[in-house]
């Protein structure tokens, strides 16, 4: 079955920096791949959606990009604030026949001032 | 801004008992979705509907997990009887056609 890997460890960084984080899967490359924002308490929030066939997306200050050789998938998020805080997760749709995303762990972020 | 609407948020509950979760979609998605989270499997898809058909239900246990959407504006997930083991957040979920999954906040339910 369909892996989603991403650092359980938290990443912590300094405002004003970049943060990268990194999302791994095995077997099948997927139909498309997301990623989400989700703070404690609440429901995750949809950020961006890259397809299998570009190589990179973006959206004010994140920026996605999706290697179907390596089977990872990078988030970007330039000039970091301490409100980008939260966990983020990535999810991937196997195919366009079907509506099922399957979500990674996610990773916290960490921006301190 | 549109959003997805759950209730109840909170709910505890002894061991044994039925429990019901409910959820307005955003009008006008006709894919919806139920996930269940905690911290050791993180989020797990249980069941989900296209135009309140269910499509996929294998995440579910079946023998006392329900799922059902008896209209366009009601999804409801039921659990018959309850086990400590059910304790997580609960999420629905819908989504507009190749685009991104909305979220609600979630029902938190404990079973004791």
């Amino acid at each position: 079955s369909q892996k989603i890997e991403q650092n359980s460890e938290a990443l912590n960084i300094q405002e004003g920096k970049t943060a990268t984080l990194t999302c791994n899967y095995t077997n099948y490359s997927p139909a498309y791949l997301q990623w989400y924002r989700q703070d404690p308490g609440r429901g995750p929030v949809f950020l961006l959606l890259i397809r299998e066939n570009e190589k990179e997306k973006r959206k004010e200050r994140l920026k996605v990009t999706f290697d179907t050789t390596l089977k990872q998938s990078l988030f970007h998020i330039t000039a970091s604030q301490p409100a980008d805080s939260a966990t983020y997760l990535c999810a991937l749709i196997r195919s366009y026949n079907t509506d099922k995303l399957i979500f990674g762990t996610g990773t916290r972020l960490q921006v301190f001032p | 801004d549109a959003r997805v609407t759950q209730t109840p948020r909170h709910k505890v509950t002894e061991m044994g008992q039925e429990v019901t979760m409910r959820c307005q979609p955003i009008l006008g998605h006709n894919t919806v979705f139920w996930y269940r989270q905690t911290m050791m499997q993180g989020l797990e898809l249980l069941a989900y509907f296209r135009n309140r058909a269910p499509l996929d239900d294998s995440g579910m246990p079946k023998d006392r997990f329900s799922a059902e959407m008896p209209d366009a504006t009601l999804a409801t997930l039921k659990i018959q009887p309850s086990e400590p083991r059910d304790s997580a957040v609960y999420f629905c979920a819908s989504q507009e056609a190749n685009y991104g999954y909305t979220f609600g906040s979630g029902t938190r339910l404990t079973v004791v």
